[in-house]
This record gives structure tokens, sequence and C-alpha cells, in this order.
């Protein structure tokens, strides 16, 4: 068990251009969450995959923000045309449906 | 809505000394309640949860919580701090949904 991984650990993109981020969950794990995290605040939920269906979006994933998770493995998070307030850690966590998720180390993201 | 409050987004204490975090939080029904620890740069790690049975939980490093309906809420405590606990502490609930909503953090200071 590597636990969850996220690609990359930090990305420096000028605003405007698209970014895309991975995530491995642990393997058993069938649910597959996304959080964004910033400076001095608690981690707010972003989206909410079983297997490969996505069953629930926050109205923080505005229309320039996709997830997927094809065949129920992995999943990205894409960022299209980045804006400054997109910086922020974007969390990726994974549970096998019991209670507790496991989180990765996140991916921080920096816009300038 | 539905929410976690966090007293206190800095506490400081000396090296053996008692920890104590706060945490309310609003519900229409009894929730699950967790909380995580997260160290600079990196993901959350769970400390503790409460689902249902018995109210106090204890966690990994010495950490224990108590669930408490009456007052809806659910402080951590560890008797003796160390300096490795300096860290950010989140405190979330689950209830009616697969999302975590999370409070806004403490920082624990540990001071030698």
């Amino acid at each position: 068990d590597t636990g969850v991984s996220q690609d990359p650990r930090h990305k420096i993109t000028k605003r405007g251009q698209n970014v895309t981020f991975r995530c491995d969950p642990i393997s058993e794990h069938n649910r597959l969450y996304w959080y964004r995290q910033t400076l001095g605040q608690g981690p707010e939920f972003l989206t909410y995959f079983q297997n490969e269906a996505q069953l629930e979006k926050s109205r923080l994933l505005s229309d320039r923000f996709s997830a997927e998770r094809p065949k129920g493995s992995f999943s990205t998070l894409e960022i299209q045309r980045t804006e400054q307030g997109d910086s922020a850690m974007y969390l990726c966590a994974s549970s096998s449906g019991r209670l507790e998720a496991f989180f990765g180390q996140g991916t921080r993201l920096t816009v300038v | 809505a539905q929410s976690v409050t966090q007293l206190g987004s800095h506490v400081s204490v000396s090296e053996g000394a008692l920890v104590l975090l706060r945490c309310n939080y609003s519900s229409s029904v009894p929730p699950y309640l967790f909380w995580y620890v997260q160290y600079p740069n990196q993901g959350l790690q769970l400390l503790l949860k409460y689902t249902t049975g018995a109210t106090l939980v204890k966690g990994i490093n010495g950490f224990e919580a108590e669930f408490k309906k009456s007052e809806t809420s659910f402080h951590l405590t560890k008797p003796s701090a160390h300096m490795s606990d300096a860290a950010e502490y989140f405190c979330a609930r689950k209830g009616g949904s697969e999302k975590l909503v999370f409070g806004k953090g403490t920082k624990l200071t540990v001071n030698p």
C-alpha cells in the first residue's frame, strides 16, 4: 500500500494556461475525492467519484474545471484558462466506502 | 448550512503541557466527526474519528477527543505536548453526503 499519490507536487503556470493534475488512489479504494485548500483555510470539497461515475460536484467547480476518472482508477483534474485565484493546494483523497478518507500530499498550484 | 467551527486559529503551549483544540459542529443529525493533522506542505493525516458508540475516542500519537452531543462539540486533547505535535489541526464532519466539511484549522505551536 503506497498511499494516495499526486503528481506533480508543485506547478507554476502563467495566467491563462491550462493545467492538469493526476491522482492515483489506494488501489482497492472505489471512492475518490478532490479538495482545494487556500492559505489559512481548511480544505473545501470540489468533487467526488464512485468508481468512474462523478456523483457530486461543488459550486466551486466552475466550468473551467473538469475532473475525470476513466476506468475507475486514477483521476485527473484539469483547470482551463487559469486565473490567479486558482492558486491553491489541490488535495486528492480516496476511501473504500468506510468512513475515513486518506489524503495524498497535494499539488500546490501557483498562477503568476 | 451545516458547518464546523474551530475556536482559535493559533494555539501555543509549552512542551509537556496539555493540548486542547476546540471544535464545534452544527448539524441537524448526529454527524460523523474527524480530526486530521497537516504538517507543512503535506497532505492530511487522520488522527481519530467518531462514528457511533463510545463518545471518548482515542487516536494516534496520544490524542483523544470526546463527542458531546449536548454541547455539539468534539474537542481534541493530548495530556502532554511534544515538539513533534507542532502542526495544523483540522476538525471535519461528514453527514448526509460523501463530502467532508472542514473547519478553518488551528495551528499548534509547541514551545521548548
